[in-house]
């Protein structure tokens, strides 16, 4: 079954420390992948996405991801966080053609002064 | 260009009454998702169409909901009789075409007592 799998619920970070956030997956041949960002009673926002070509992909705000196949993973890098980065993130993942996506659980992020 | 957008934003119900929510995609785009988000969850899909016709409602409790896009442009979604477990937001997505992203809209809250 595919699935995407955010092991960390909940990550607290310092303004202007690095941030990792953890994303591994489920799937049969290569997916494409999806790093989305949920701001308070605002609908899902695209960061990045991987479909194909350098492993690393840039996104918005500073933001990166890093396909790495051999461990089944797309995690999220970020060199210096800002408070305005406190948010949800969504992992996910999709079959050839990105007709359907199927979503992370979600890791809230705060970030303290 | 204006983006996904949906009515009502908030609804509060007793058990076994009836909502519609109704989205209105981006202009042009021709595939329309559903998602039911329970609090502290990833987004999980409940129905898509592509232009009037419905690509897949596999995971829509059938006995209760039902969705509809009947000219392939705006569409609804309506609980029957709503329970408890029920309570989440339902999100609207669209895309343009394969391959393309999903954008989304703001969702609509839906609690139901």
């Amino acid at each position: 079954a595919q699935s995407v799998t955010q092991p960390d619920a909940r990550v607290t970070v310092s303004e202007g420390a690095s941030l990792q956030l953890r994303c591994k997956y489920s799937y049969s041949g290569t997916p494409y992948l999806f790093w989305y960002v949920q701001y308070p009673r605002q609908g899902l926002q695209l960061l990045l996405k991987y479909y194909s070509g350098d492993p690393v992909v840039q996104g918005v705000n500073g933001f990166e991801a890093e396909f790495i196949k051999s461990n089944s993973s797309f995690h999220l890098r970020k060199a210096s966080v800002h408070w305005s980065d406190s948010a949800v993130y969504f992992c996910a993942a999709s079959g050839y053609g990105n007709e359907k996506i199927t979503f992370g659980a979600g890791t809230k992020l705060t970030i303290k002064p | 260009e204006a983006g996904v957008t949906q009515s009502p934003r908030y609804a509060v119900l007793q058990e076994g009454q009836a909502v519609s929510f109704w989205c209105d995609p981006i202009s042009g785009h021709d595939t329309l998702y559903w998602y039911q988000q329970p609090r502290d969850q990833g987004p999980q899909l409940l129905v898509y169409f592509r232009d009037e016709a419905v690509i897949d409602n596999s995971q829509l409790p059938s006995d209760r909901f039902s969705a509809v896009r009947p000219k392939g442009t705006n569409s609804t979604l309506k609980i029957q009789s709503a329970k408890q477990g029920d309570t989440a937001t339902y999100l609207c997505a669209s895309r343009r075409d394969s391959y393309a992203e999903q954008f989304f809209g703001p969702g609509t809250r839906l609690t139901v007592l």
